[in-house]
């Protein structure tokens, strides 16, 4: 079935551990996106990507990184994890910009 | 930017009964106007979308409204059923760029 794959599933960090988020998607979308989801918050914008080769910051992307080498895979990055980036991380792709986005289902991350 | 303003953050309904949700947006240049629908331990999955050269979109039970002179647009969903019950978002952007900015969201409750 054709979409979006994150792994891991969920993850407990200790605080000052680097990790890596993955990301694949098979639809051949162009664009990808990383948000996180707080409660009370909605999902805030940490990076995205408008096509492999680029990425550009979001809301919140200060202690994030990514990369883009191709038009599969989005990694996302915590340098150096800190309390505050527990949360949901989900990752999005659409076609182009400016299409419907689908959405992974989700990696929990606990940074203790 | 942008803000999206969400009503109610929970709202309780019985089977069949109607359910409205609410969103407000403060940018102007906002065209498209996605709602998601996010199950517990999912992601988001777009449920409906409408732009801004649209005033209303139906999909079976579901119709989303949009009101440009007030900017605010609104989820209708009829004849409610216990499978309606997740958690929905809405989101406004500018399809020039690719942020959306989603609101904190709505708690449906249908009740047998």
């Amino acid at each position: 079935i054709a979409g979006i794959t994150q792994a891991p599933t969920s993850q407990i960090l200790a605080a000052g551990r680097r990790m890596t988020l993955r990301c694949t998607q098979d639809m051949r979308h162009n664009a990808m996106y990383w948000y996180r989801q707080d409660l009370g918050l909605g999902l805030r914008l940490i990076h995205y990507s408008n096509t492999a080769g680029t990425t550009g910051k979001g809301e919140v992307p200060d202690g994030y990184s990514v990369s883009r080498a191709n038009t599969d895979d989005f990694p996302l990055t915590l340098a150096s994890a800190v309390p505050s980036q527990t949360s949901v991380y989900f990752c999005a792709s659409s076609d182009r910009v400016g299409q419907p986005q689908h959405f992974g289902d989700g990696t929990r991350l606990s940074i203790l | 930017g942008e803000n999206v303003e969400q009503h109610p953050s929970t709202l309780s309904v019985q089977e069949g009964d109607s359910a409205v949700i609410k969103c407000t947006y403060s940018d102007s240049a906002s065209n498209y106007f996605p709602w998601y629908k996010q199950e517990l331990g999912k992601g988001p999955q777009l449920i409906i979308d409408i732009r801004s050269n649209v005033g209303e979109k139906k999909d079976q039970r579901i119709a989303v409204t949009l009101n440009k002179t007030a900017k605010h647009f609104s989820l209708h969903i009829t004849e409610t059923q216990p499978e309606d019950s997740a958690v929905y978002f809405c989101a406004a952007s500018n399809t020039g760029f690719q942020k959306l900015v989603f609101g904190t969201g709505t708690r449906l409750l249908v009740s047998p």
